[in-house]
């Protein structure tokens, strides 16, 4: 069936880096375009990013551009979050999402959520 | 602060009808498809209305979605305990270049 898988979370000090995973199965993932969404402790949901199918377009939330990348590689159906420069209010957990109307459009799919904390 | 303002909380009867309202603007709601999203304590988010009013398949018919203008709204008619829940509305923004979530309504079914 249509599943997503995060992985890569952990804890982390400020400043420091991690990349996230999510590894896509039951369904052909170089087709949609992808989310990162995140929720903070006891906090509402926020987008982070989305990638095109192809890699071509993305598009970040003021909160992470210049800090977070989101890439794809179609070959592994695997989708990634490069975190750098973190910061505290990072800590959240991290939920893939796929989409199938394309970058702007709804999510069908999330996947369990992987925890980052960011604390020294 | 979210872009999207909803409630922070609704309650209900089981059985009654319960509708929760998502406000934006132009550049959001105003101009793209809305949807909506349910999560259970503990659980990840799940679709519930997409394209302002339609459900995925396995969503029961007691769960509406409609739009006007720059708001949106959620119904559930013959609510039931398994309902209490979080929901959240999202649309994209045009003028932010992305994604943008209401701040979530807890529901409580009495």
């Amino acid at each position: 069936q249509v599943q997503l898988e995060e992985s890569g979370g952990g804890v982390v000090q400020p400043g420091r880096s991690l990349r996230l995973s999510c590894a896509a199965s039951g369904f052909t993932f170089s087709s949609y375009a992808m989310h990162w969404v995140r929720q903070a402790p006891g906090k509402g949901l926020e987008w982070v990013a989305v990638i095109s199918y192809d890699e071509n377009n993305e598009y970040y939330a003021d909160s992470v551009k210049g800090r977070f990348t989101i890439s794809r590689d179609n070959s592994k159906n695997t989708l990634y979050l490069q975190m750098n420069s973190l910061r505290a209010e990072d800590t959240a957990v991290y939920y893939c999402a796929r989409t199938p109307a394309g970058m702007r459009g709804y999510v069908d799919v999330w996947g369990q959520g992987t925890t980052v904390t960011v604390s020294s | 602060q979210s872009v999207l303002t909803q409630p922070p909380s609704a309650s209900g009867t089981p059985g009654l009808r319960v509708t929760i309202s998502c406000s934006g603007s132009s550049s959001n709601i105003g101009s793209n498809a809305v949807s909506w999203y349910q999560q259970l304590p503990g659980t990840a988010p799940k679709l519930l209305i997409y394209s302002n009013n339609h459900r995925p398949s396995g969503v029961p018919d007691r769960f509406s979605g409609s739009k006007s203008g720059t708001s949106a709204s959620l119904a559930i008619s013959g609510l039931q305990s398994e309902d209490e829940a979080d929901y959240y509305c999202a649309a994209w923004d045009d003028g932010l270049n992305g994604a943008v979530f209401g701040g979530g309504t807890k529901l409580t079914v009495l």
